[in-house]
């Protein structure tokens, strides 16, 4: 298994850019997670869905989008792109349940100019 | 708003030394997990450990938990060069859905050879 793939890994954006981060699990897990990671501030929760069709908002959704049309998929698409996005985007999925553990993808570094 | 708070945020130590770092959280949780981050890499769970439970070993960690003083301690013994990692609790809630989890800021860990 691959476990949780993110693509790209790198990505420069001027202001105002659109722009999708990709990520997708081969471990059939209902639960993926979109979060973001600044320096000092750990990692915060963007976006989450708990199974196809079903997103919902986390602690810092304002600018970003999402859609769970497969089980597989998860992108976050980023609609007119601005400095304050600039971050380490990791995707994480598990399997349903609250004591689940998550497992990341390796990431994906936004420089927004 | 980080549901976690990890202390020291910083941590410097020889080799063969053991470290110890605390994490306090805020509301009632069903179980609070460890997880490490390499530089520049995803998160990889480490230790989960269930709200009725006070302490959970594996391999050179110990993981304990005062749901009544609303922290956790992760204890890495015989610590090693390959240790230096960043290390992040997070909280399953009693109130959040399925697998969201709440991640603190971290420590970061520098064991030196």
């Amino acid at each position: 298994n691959a476990g949780v793939t993110q693509t790209p890994k790198f990505q420069v954006l001027k202001t105002g850019q659109s722009m999708t981060l990709q990520c997708a699990q081969d471990m059939n897990h209902e639960y993926m997670s979109w979060y973001r990671q600044d320096p000092g501030m750990g990692l915060r929760l963007i976006h989450y869905s708990v199974g196809a069709g079903i997103t919902d908002q986390g602690e810092v959704p304002n600018g970003y989008n999402v859609s769970r049309s497969t089980t597989e998929d998860f992108p976050l698409r980023l609609l007119s792109a601005a400095p304050s996005q600039t971050s380490v985007y990791f995707c994480a999925s598990s399997g349903w349940g609250r004591t689940q553990t998550q497992y990341f993808g390796p990431g994906t570094r936004l420089l927004v100019l | 708003s980080q549901q976690g708070e990890e202390d020291p945020q910083a941590l410097s130590i020889q080799e063969g030394e053991n470290a110890t770092m605390n994490c306090s959280y805020k509301t009632s949780i069903n179980n609070l997990q460890w997880y490490r981050q390499n530089s520049g890499r995803g998160l990889v769970h480490l230790i989960l450990i269930r709200s009725n439970e006070r302490e959970k070993h594996s391999g050179r960690l110990r993981v304990t938990l005062d749901t009544s003083k609303k922290s956790s301690s992760l204890l890495i013994t015989a610590s090693r060069a390959a240790d230096t990692a960043s290390y992040f609790c997070a909280t399953g809630g009693q109130e959040t859905s399925g697998s969201r989890l709440t991640f603190g800021e971290g420590t970061q860990l520098t064991v030196n050879p």
